[in-house]
């Protein structure tokens, strides 16, 4: 069964910084697309950042570039979004997602959540 | 970057009812849309792919149909574990823009 489990959420004062880790189970972990989405709180969906299962093809939204870093470590399936520099405006539910293919594709599984409040 | 603008944003409808909601690229996707659904306080659920294809395992009354840049998903006779809001997504190109959302409720 594919799962995806976030951490690191928590509560962050303007411009501090948090890291969120994404475990991934149940597929080959580094045969995919990995992807960070997040939703504040009564809003849609706004995706983050998006990479490449080797690392090196990454992708940022404009509200982020410059502030957040995405990663990963496949030997241990473990996906990454440092975040630096947090505004209010990051308040939000992250999510991460995994692709369908190596490709990218729909995001097929989602992990449950963790919670960024941003708040002085 | 692509916009995608999906309509209504709110729908009431009734159990038994037929749904369609539409989705509409600011400029040409291919076949790259999908469709989620998300309850409330849950995650997002992946329901159809490339337009038109159902992910496994969800019921064959959710379809997708479009190109280029109108698409739509339908729901064929509305069920009470239906009622939820529906999200597009593009991934003809990066940023992988959603809409905004539709909700779909109990009339």
């Amino acid at each position: 069964e594919v799962q995806l489990v976030e951490s690191g959420g928590g509560l962050v004062q303007p411009g501090g910084s948090l890291r969120l880790s994404c475990l991934g189970s149940g597929f080959i972990f580094d045969d995919f697309v990995l992807h960070w989405v997040r939703q504040a709180p009564g809003k849609g969906l706004e995706w983050v950042s998006s990479i490449s299962w080797n690392g090196r093809d990454i992708h940022y939204a404009d509200s982020v570039r410059g502030r957040f870093t995405i990663s990963r470590d496949n030997r241990k399936n473990s996906l990454f979004l440092q975040m630096d520099n947090l505004r209010i405006d990051d308040m939000a539910s992250y999510f991460c997602a995994k692709g369908m293919g190596i490709l990218g594709g729909a995001f097929d599984y989602w992990g449950q959540g963790t919670l960024v409040a941003v708040s002085s | 970057d692509i916009q995608l603008t999906q309509s209504p944003s709110f729908l009431s409808a009734s159990v038994g009812d037929r749904v369609t909601i539409t989705c509409r690229a600011s400029q040409v996707i291919r076949s790259y849309l999908a469709w989620y659904q998300q309850k409330e306080g849950k995650a997002p659920k992946l329901l159809i792919y490339a337009t038109s294809t159902l992910q496994r395992g969800v019921p064959s009354r959710f379809s997708g149909s479009g190109s280029g840049t109108g698409f739509t998903l339908t729901i064929s006779s509305l069920q009470p574990e239906d009622f939820a809001t529906y999200y597009c997504q593009q991934l003809n190109a990066y940023p992988h823009s959603f809409g905004q959302g539709t909700k779909v409720e109990i009339k």
